[in-house]
């Protein structure tokens, strides 16, 4: 099983929302990341944490806050967006520590703030 | 910080070979990747490289040389299905992170 589940798959959120985004792998992944990415662009990392801890914040604004429940699962918690916050949200994972090899990603939620 | 370059499009023919090159500079290299990404979808996996030499899996090859802060993905025999997006992507230092180079949109011709 290689599998990140995303859900939803896509969300249309007012500025004034809370939301939430769901990350779930069961590969026994340590680390866990959240990329953001607009058209034609590459992904941009966010967030990662490793061994549920947060390791990395990309100085992402605080109207994003991330979460990890435990190793399996990572939230990403939305609050007063901005429409230029539109974007695909990808999670990924991969081992973690000193075996770290390829990070896999989920199929993304396609954010639209109105 | 990271500098990650490739080319912004490249064009090739059905068929044929295609190489596409991304350069970096990094502080505390630690693995380089090659994904895959038609539009609209999630990127995907192709290959990893974190020593030196030539790793081959089937049609797509990936290189890296870390003293020339280089690496290209060779893809052969090419087929339509393969336009898409290269995003060659460095993992630095040892907080896992992974960053993404701008991408290499390939367009096949018949």
């Amino acid at each position: 099983d290689t599998e990140v589940t995303q859900t939803p798959k896509h969300l249309v959120m007012g500025m004034t929302n809370k939301k939430s985004l769901k990350c779930e792998q069961h590969m026994g992944h340590r680390a866990m990341y959240w990329y953001k990415q607009k058209a034609k662009k590459p992904p941009e990392l966010m967030f990662v944490y490793s061994y549920e801890k947060l390791s990395i914040n990309e100085s992402v604004p605080s109207r994003f806050s991330p979460e990890c429940p435990n190793s399996s699962l990572l939230n990403l918690h939305l609050h007063a967006l901005q429409p230029e916050d539109s974007a695909l949200y990808l999670c990924a994972s991969s081992q973690g520590g000193h075996l770290n090899t390829e990070a896999f990603f989920g199929q993304g939620t396609r954010l639209t703030v109105v | 910080g990271q500098n990650i370059d490739q080319p912004t499009e490249m064009t090739a023919t059905e068929g044929a070979i295609v190489q596409i090159n991304c350069t970096y500079q990094t502080s505390g290299f630690n693995g380089l990747f090659w994904y895959q990404q038609h539009a609209g979808e999630a990127p995907t996996f192709l290959s990893y490289n974190v020593l030196d030499g030539l790793e081959e899996k089937g049609r797509f090859s990936s290189f890296l040389s870390r003293s020339k802060g280089y690496s290209y993905l060779l893809l052969k025999e090419l087929q339509m299905k393969d336009s898409a997006s290269y995003l060659c992507a460095v993992r630095e230092g040892r907080d896992d992170k992974i960053i993404f180079g701008k991408g290499t949109r390939l367009h096949i011709l018949p």
